[in-house]
């Protein structure tokens, strides 16, 4: 079973910069397994973020980018805002099945 | 604009199967790439994909819970029905159904709804 995992948690102080990684059992993560990014606040649905590695959605902060680091889908929040504290998980595609990341939780502090 | 509202029972017994209906506007099952999933969240846990249906009747499932899963779409009415058979405790989590166009799966999401699995 494809086991996708993040960072449990992460603490970034307003204004700064943070990145959070997703990393598969399978193996380097690459633009083939279109990775997703996706934010959720307590109560909520989770809202999409960046599809296709590093492709905003018309909603997504311009402080939000997805990329590729090291063998990871990675997401960086530049300028951090009270706003942006929530859980993120990532979404990788494994031709044709969907594996959820184990999720990070960003608190900002 | 896209909406997506899911329904069904709120408790189900073990063993029971499950029916949950999402029910859509806004986008067509007659539109190439668009597609409908499933996914669920239990209470304080990560999300986790269960299914998809695709406008071409494409339809994918996760391979853990393949054997349990029954996705099905009524294109006249905009519904997608999700099927989960054998229901147990575990099961208890809020059912999300999501849009899906081309690369971009889970745009728009339902507010969710919460399955009890409980005797």
């Amino acid at each position: 079973q494809t086991v996708v995992t993040q960072e449990p948690s992460l603490t970034v102080s307003p204004g700064g910069t943070v990145t959070l990684t997703c990393a598969s059992s399978t193996g380097a993560v690459t633009a083939a397994y279109y990775p997703n990014w996706f934010q959720q606040k307590p109560g909520q649905a989770p809202r999409a973020l960046i599809y296709s590695t590093s492709n905003k959605h018309s909603w997504t902060p311009a402080r939000f980018s997805g990329s590729l680091l090291g063998g990871k889908a990675a997401l960086t929040l530049s300028g951090v805002q009270p706003e942006d504290e929530a859980e993120y998980y990532c979404l990788i595609y494994y031709g044709g099945a969907l594996v959820f990341g184990t999720g990070t939780k960003v608190t900002v502090l | 604009q896209i909406t997506l509202k899911e329904s069904g029972p709120t408790l189900v017994k073990p063993t029971q199967t499950l029916t949950l209906t999402c029910t859509f506007s806004g986008f067509s099952f007659s539109t190439s790439g668009v597609g409908v999933g499933w996914i669920r969240q239990p209470p304080g846990k990560a999300l986790e994909w269960l299914a998809l249906t695709y406008w071409d009747d494409d339809k994918r499932y996760s391979p853990s819970l393949k054997s349990r899963l029954t996705i099905t779409k009524d294109t006249s009415k905009n519904q997608v029905v999700l099927k989960m058979t054998n229901m147990d405790p575990v099961d208890t989590a809020t059912y999300y159904c999501a849009h899906v166009i081309g690369g971009r799966p889970f745009e728009y999401w339902g507010q969710g709804t919460l399955v009890t699995v409980s005797s």
